[in-house]
């Protein structure tokens, strides 16, 4: 079982539909990242977050450490937000790899015109 | 420049022969990541780079893989005896410090390899 499971893995929406991506993890982390990838492949880093809620335009990301459970929302969807969503952890030891990320395998989203 | 800057952008090459992967992290950056992303799959990690300790490379698949990172700055990634499975997006990330102290990572654009 991945450390890092996201859910849906892919996602076709309509312009305009509020679009949730999920993002669920089973270890103890100190931060959670939400990435985008477009289609050449580069990635941009969305938002950090270790606790509570951010926002950015129409982008919102939660996390609950509790429950070991982050979300990334986007209101007003429009096709160039078409791309790849990555959720990646920060572990909280150290072990072979975890000073770096724990990444999910990412949604793929499409928003149609 | 503003961002994390990798060379090539796309290389395509022989099968057999070494290929050479260039990142330039954010300046005053400490750490540099490198990860592979393989058709279909997700970002695997490679190697950590932090400050002058010595790198953490537990994520390279085999020892035809190397890194190396001069003056603490500009790192390469080196495959030797390329092999068609090496065929992937190849990113690099850097940060302030380490991600424990919960900073953030840059990526940059990523170089495709192709092996044919």
């Amino acid at each position: 079982k991945n450390e890092v499971e996201q859910s849906p893995q892919n996602l076709t929406a309509q312009e305009g539909e509020f679009i949730t991506i999920n993002c669920s993890y089973s270890v103890g982390i100190s931060a959670l990242h939400w990435l985008q990838q477009h289609p050449g492949g580069g990635i941009v880093s969305l938002f950090m977050l270790s606790s509570g809620k951010k926002k950015h335009g129409r982008l919102i990301a939660t996390i609950n450490i509790q429950e070991k459970h982050s979300s990334l929302h986007i209101t007003a969807s429009h096709p160039r937000d078409s791309a790849v969503y990555i959720c990646a952890v920060i572990v909280g030891r150290s072990r072979g790899g975890a000073d770096g990320l724990t990444f999910g395998k990412g949604t793929h989203l499409i928003i149609q015109p | 420049g503003a961002g994390v800057s990798q060379s090539p952008s796309n290389k395509v090459t022989e099968k057999g022969k070494d290929v050479e992967l260039r990142c330039d992290p954010i300046s005053g950056h400490t750490a540099l990541y490198w990860y592979r992303q393989s058709l279909g799959q997700g970002l695997e990690f490679l190697i950590y780079f932090q400050g002058n300790s010595a790198p953490d490379k537990s994520g390279l698949p085999s020892d035809r893989f190397s890194a190396e990172r001069t003056g603490g700055s500009v790192s390469t990634l080196t495959i030797q005896r390329t092999q068609q499975e090496d065929s992937a997006v190849y990113l690099c990330a850097s940060s302030l410090g380490q991600p424990r102290l919960n900073t953030e990572a840059f990526f940059g654009q990523g170089t495709r390899l192709t092996v044919v």
